[in-house]
């Protein structure tokens, strides 16, 4: 069965730090790979993709990931934060292109 | 562009009442997808209509859930009886078509809790 592993449920950071939110699933066929970011009172937006091709992926408000096969992980980063990144960030594959799974989540706590 | 709305933003019931949300989706988008999302977890789909077709409702709880797309347009989430553990927020969310790595826009949801 796939599944989406979330490591860290809260990560607190200061702001203009670097943040990296883990994301490690299991699949035993192909998977495609989201980042979700629903801030405060709104729905969830999507922030990048992996589908095929480079291994980092570039999204929206400066945030990256890397598809990384052999560890199964895509994890998020971004090199400096803004309090405005506050929000709940949700990792998702997609077995063979099938339905969504999703991650329990990350809170993302930015601090001035 | 108006994004997907979804009424009402808030619902309280006691166990064995009956519930339904509404979903409007993105004028266009063939894709409709019912989401729930228990706190502390992901969302989790329910239910995907590809225009007022079922497409796949193998987690939704047939025995008390319903749901349809008329016309292929809004749909309805029906709960009847609720129970406890259906305390949620009910995320709505459509994309333009269905495919490998359709973007999905999600509405603000519903939070329902059954007392």
């Amino acid at each position: 069965a796939q599944s989406v592993t979330q490591l860290d449920s809260q990560v607190p950071v200061f702001e203009e730090a670097p943040v990296e939110l883990r994301c490690n699933y299991s699949s035993s066929v192909s998977v495609y790979l989201f980042w979700y970011v629903q801030y405060p009172n709104q729905g969830l937006q999507l922030l990048l993709k992996y589908l095929s091709g480079s291994t980092l992926v570039k999204g929206i408000n400066g945030f990256e990931a890397e598809f990384n096969k052999s560890q199964t992980s895509f994890h998020l980063r971004k090199p400096s934060v803004h309090i405005s990144d506050t929000a709940e960030y949700f990792c998702a594959v997609s077995p063979s292109g099938g339905k969504l799974i999703f991650g329990q989540g990350t809170e993302l706590s930015v601090k001035p | 562009e108006a994004g997907v709305a979804q009424s009402p933003r808030y619902k309280i019931i006691e166990k064995r009442q009956s519930v339904a949300f509404w979903c409007n989706p993105i004028s266009g988008h063939a894709t409709l997808y019912w989401y729930q999302q228990i706190l502390g977890q992901g969302p989790k789909l329910l239910i995907q209509f590809q225009n007022n077709g079922v497409v796949d409702d193998s987690q939704l709880p047939k025995d008390r859930f319903s749901a349809e797309r008329l016309k292929g347009v809004d749909s309805t989430l029906k709960i009847q009886p609720a129970k406890l553990e259906d305390s949620a927020v009910y995320l709505c969310a459509s994309s333009p078509r269905q495919g490998v790595g359709e973007k999905l826009f999600f509405g603000s949801g519903t939070q329902l809790s059954v007392l």
